[in-house]
């Protein structure tokens, strides 16, 4: 099945300052990856996704980028915010029905 | 549009109890799942159906039964419950599994002592 890896498991940055929050997945055929943020006691939430047909991705701050040749995509997140601090998810699937999750990032933005 | 309702949001058990933790679903989404998160674990499937009828396991499945009568409602059971199921589960719907974002619930936060 699919495996996904994320890194690293805690990031710390300065407000205005860039994140950048790495995955990579073992299973060719998949063709999904979102990016989900979860807030202390809260729900995950989607953020972003691309799909494998897609290079990049972005949204206003936030953008991710696919390499399906290394098995990898990216997070980032320009002009950090206080309330950009959270757990973010990575996730890698589409293909059997199944999404594997990274075991998440915490992100703190310092003021 | 309710989107995804947990229910309980928080349960106490001791361990051989058995409990059901209620899924219920108002996007008429095909694809629902359950997940259990645990500190620096991630989110792990524990099992997931794809219609009505229709269920399969996940990465983590022992422990639970599932069943899918309805495109509405997808009730996780612990039949008896141990210490090592104490977390917090998540129940998710997506429309179809390839290439769109599931929609989580609240969560329940499940102990067991």
């Amino acid at each position: 099945g699919e495996n996904v890896e994320q890194h690293p498991s805690t990031l710390s940055v300065q407000e205005g300052d860039s994140a950048v929050i790495k995955c990579t997945y073992s299973d060719s055929a998949s063709n999904y990856f979102p990016w989900y943020k979860q807030e202390l006691g809260k729900r995950p939430q989607l953020i972003i996704d691309i799909r494998s047909n897609v290079g990049e991705k972005k949204d206003q701050r936030i953008a991710v980028t696919l390499n399906k040749t290394a098995k990898h995509f990216s997070l980032h997140i320009t002009e950090t915010q206080p309330e950009d601090s959270a757990v973010y998810f990575c996730g890698g699937g589409g293909s059997n029905y199944k999404l594997t999750f990274g075991k998440g990032t915490l992100l703190t933005v310092n003021p | 549009n309710a989107g995804v309702t947990q229910t309980p949001k928080f349960q106490v058990l001791k361990t051989g109890q058995s409990m059901t933790l209620q899924c219920a679903q108002d996007m008429n989404h095909e694809y629902m799942s359950w997940y259990r998160q645990d500190p620096g674990m991630g989110l792990r499937l524990i099992h997931y159906s794809v219609g009505a009828g229709i269920t399969d396991q996940g990465e983590v499945p022992n422990g639970y039964n599932v069943s899918r009568s309805t495109t509405e409602d997808f009730p996780l059971r612990l039949l008896s419950a141990a210490p090592s199921q104490t977390s917090v589960y998540f129940c998710a719907s997506t429309p179809t599994p390839h290439g769109q974002p599931q929609h989580f619930g609240d969560g329940t936060r499940l102990s067991i002592l």
